[in-house]
């Protein structure tokens, strides 16, 4: 079945840097690449996702590259702010159920 | 927020009892999937349901069951509770037509003494 590796495991940026999360995926018929929000005690918050037929999308200060080749995603989050703080998990899809397998998460922290 | 919403917020049961967990999902949403999510880790998908019918499954035993609803409303039933069953238990609503874009509710705590 799909892995999914994800690093760093714990982020600290100061205010107004930028921060990059990497993933890598094992299936190569993957082809659904979301990343996920989910602060203390709340809901998984989808934030952006990419598709395998596309190498980089933007949505405001948040993009997503994908290297389809080397099986690697990344999301990258510019001018970071405080509430930007939480645990960011990548997923890729994979199976008859497209069901999603998570990364083990990145606990970004945003430091005024 | 999305519109998926799941009952109870919080359980606490003993072991070896059973616990049966809802899902509504968000409106215009046929298929719901239900994962594990142990403290500290990603989420673990469980299974899926569309049609009422199971249409997925991770790597969880038997004893872990679901339900759809006409309404497309699901719940997931745990017999024989362990304590290694303690987690946050989430739904994902979505369309079949993009089962993988997936909505998630706010979950249900379960604690197994």
């Amino acid at each position: 079945g799909e892995n999914v590796e994800q690093h760093p495991s714990t982020l600290s940026v100061q205010e107004g840097d930028s921060a990059v999360i990497k993933c890598t995926y094992s299936d190569s018929a993957s082809n659904y690449f979301p990343w996920y929000k989910q602060e203390l005690g709340k809901r998984p918050q989808l934030i952006i996702d990419i598709r395998s037929n596309v190498g980089e999308k933007k949505d405001q200060r948040i993009a997503v590259t994908l290297n389809k080749t080397a099986k690697h995603f990344s999301l990258h989050i510019t001018e970071t702010q405080p509430e930007d703080s939480a645990v960011y998990f990548c997923a890729a899809t994979s199976g008859s159920a497209r069901q999603l397998t998570f990364g083990s998460g990145t606990q970004l922290t945003v430091l005024p | 927020e999305t519109g998926v919403t799941q009952s109870p917020t919080h359980l606490i049961k003993t072991r070896g009892q059973q616990v049966t967990l809802r899902c509504s999902s968000q409106s215009g949403h046929n298929t719901v999937s239900w994962y594990q999510q142990a403290l500290g880790q990603g989420p673990q998908f469980i299974f899926q349901y569309y049609r009422e019918e199971e249409n997925g499954r991770g790597n969880f035993p038997p004893r872990f069951s679901g339900l759809q609803f006409p309404n497309y409303s699901s719940e997931l039933n745990v017999n024989a509770l362990e304590l290694d069953d303690s987690a946050l238990y989430l739904c994902a609503s979505s369309q079949q037509g993009a089962r993988e874009t997936q909505y998630f509710g706010p979950g249900t705590r379960l604690l197994v003494l």
